[in-house]
């Protein structure tokens, strides 16, 4: 089984549509998740990070549920702007105090009129 | 601030060539990260490191080797390029959490 797993789709929504992304994760002990946002032949950019209180920055809100270990996206009134690859990411502690990332493959979003 | 900077953008070598890929970052960060990116793979953790002079293997470390001589930089170097190699890397650094990535490299190896 896969560290993180998401469905790559691509997910097809006209422009003002409402999509949600999942991501699993296997580890239990997993501390820390995100989610990035990477378009095409770009660096991932963080896009956010992700509570178990749930969080929201404008048109966007993730969640965590750390029982069923996995995170969701939801995107709400989608533009074209935001067609992109979307890679979800959980931390482990690492030797040090610093964190290794461990990414999913991403969730295509492509975004029309 | 520049944030987290790679040089070069894109790369060819020759089967068999060495190179060093450049990155540094203007923040201040102690935690740096080197990934590839196969297509359709994910991002993979080469090797990282916590602070200057401290390094350890990621996910894929076989074929490459790191240094961190300052706080800023942290090269990754290929010492006999492989086809296997042909891939986008991405240099990345952070505080604690939530990494930040730099532009990559795009190395091609025929």
């Amino acid at each position: 089984r896969k560290e993180v797993e998401q469905d790559p789709g691509p997910f097809n929504v006209p422009e003002g549509a409402t999509v949600a992304f999942n991501c699993t994760y296997s580890n239990s002990a997993s501390q820390s998740f995100f989610w990035y946002r990477q378009d095409c032949r770009k660096e991932p950019k963080l896009l956010m990070s992700v509570y178990s209180s749930g969080n929201e920055d404008g048109r966007f809100t993730a969640q965590l549920n750390r029982a069923s270990q996995y995170i969701s996206l939801l995107i709400r009134d989608s533009k074209l702007s935001d067609s992109a690859t979307y890679l979800c990411a959980v931390t482990l502690l690492i030797t040090g105090g610093g964190n290794k990332l461990t990414f999913g493959t991403g969730t295509q979003l492509k975004v029309e009129l | 601030n520049a944030g987290v900077t790679q040089t070069p953008k894109f790369r060819i070598l020759k089967i068999g060539q060495s190179m060093t890929l450049q990155c540094t970052q203007d923040m201040n960060h102690n935690y740096m990260y080197w990934y590839r990116q196969d297509p359709g793979m994910g991002l993979k953790l080469i090797y990282y490191s916590v602070g200057a002079g401290i390094t350890d293997k990621g996910e894929v470390p076989n074929g490459y080797n790191v240094s961190r001589s300052t706080t800023e930089d942290f090269p990754l170097r290929l010492e006999l390029a492989a086809p296997s190699q042909t891939s986008v890397y991405f240099c990345a650094s952070s505080l604690r959490d939530g990494q930040f990535f730099g532009p990559g490299t795009r190395l091609t190896v025929l």
